[in-house]
């Protein structure tokens, strides 16, 4: 069965703070994806990436950086020198063949000036 | 380009009344998503629509749920009768390919 766990709750950081989210997934398949959205307190799910079960390159976007390891079926972000602006639910996901997306229960991440 | 378009943002009814959403999806976007948010939960598909057909309502509780895509665009999410336990942010998401949802701002549904 799929499943997607972020033990993290809740985490708190002053601005300028590195901050790192863990993702754990469980997948039966070989073929699938994974996903990282951030939910602000709007409400809209805004994508930040997708990364396919064949790549286990790391990626850099800015100050946006993630960690894939399938030995340890992990999907890390972390964003780096972090700012208020962060502040947001994050999200990890996995899609396997049917492109549903199954979703972890979130982090809520505070980032304080 | 437009995003996906939900309506209304904010709904309040009280239980055992029926509510409607509607998601219009990204121009040219095949495949539409309904997804309920709980409170402090990620968000759980209820059903996904290819053009007009249903790929997978398994989530859906077909007792009191339903869903029609017509002409294979937009698309209505009905509840009835509603229930407490349906309070929750009703997402609508679109893709035109495999593996990149774009998600709308979302409903969020109160029953008292």
């Amino acid at each position: 069965a799929q499943k997607v766990t972020q033990a993290q709750t809740e985490i708190s950081v002053v601005e300028k703070e590195d901050v790192t989210l863990d993702c754990v997934y469980e997948t039966r398949d070989t073929t699938y994806y994974l996903f990282w959205y951030k939910q602000p307190p709007s409400g809209e799910l805004v994508f930040l990436i997708r990364r396919n079960s064949f790549d286990e390159q790391n990626e850099i976007s800015g100050r946006y950086s993630w960690n894939f390891q399938k030995s340890t079926s992990s999907f890390n972000f972390t964003i780096t020198a972090s700012q208020v602006v962060d502040s947001a639910v994050y999200f990890c996901a996995l899609s396997e063949v049917t492109d549903k997306l199954i979703f972890g229960t979130g982090t809520r991440l505070q980032v304080f000036p | 380009e437009a995003g996906v378009a939900q309506s209304p943002r904010y709904k309040i009814i009280e239980k055992r009344q029926s509510v409607a959403f509607w998601c219009n999806p990204i121009s040219g976007h095949a495949t539409l998503y309904w997804y309920q948010q709980i409170l402090g939960q990620g968000p759980k598909l209820l059903i996904q629509f290819q053009n007009n057909g249903v790929v997978d309502d398994s989530q859906l509780p077909k007792d009191r749920f339903s869903a029609e895509r017509l002409k294979g665009v937009d698309s209505t999410l009905k509840i009835q009768p509603a229930k407490l336990e349906d309070s929750a942010v009703y997402l609508c998401a679109s893709s035109a390919e495999l593996f990149g949802q774009y998600f709308g701002p979302g409903t969020r549904l109160t029953v008292t």
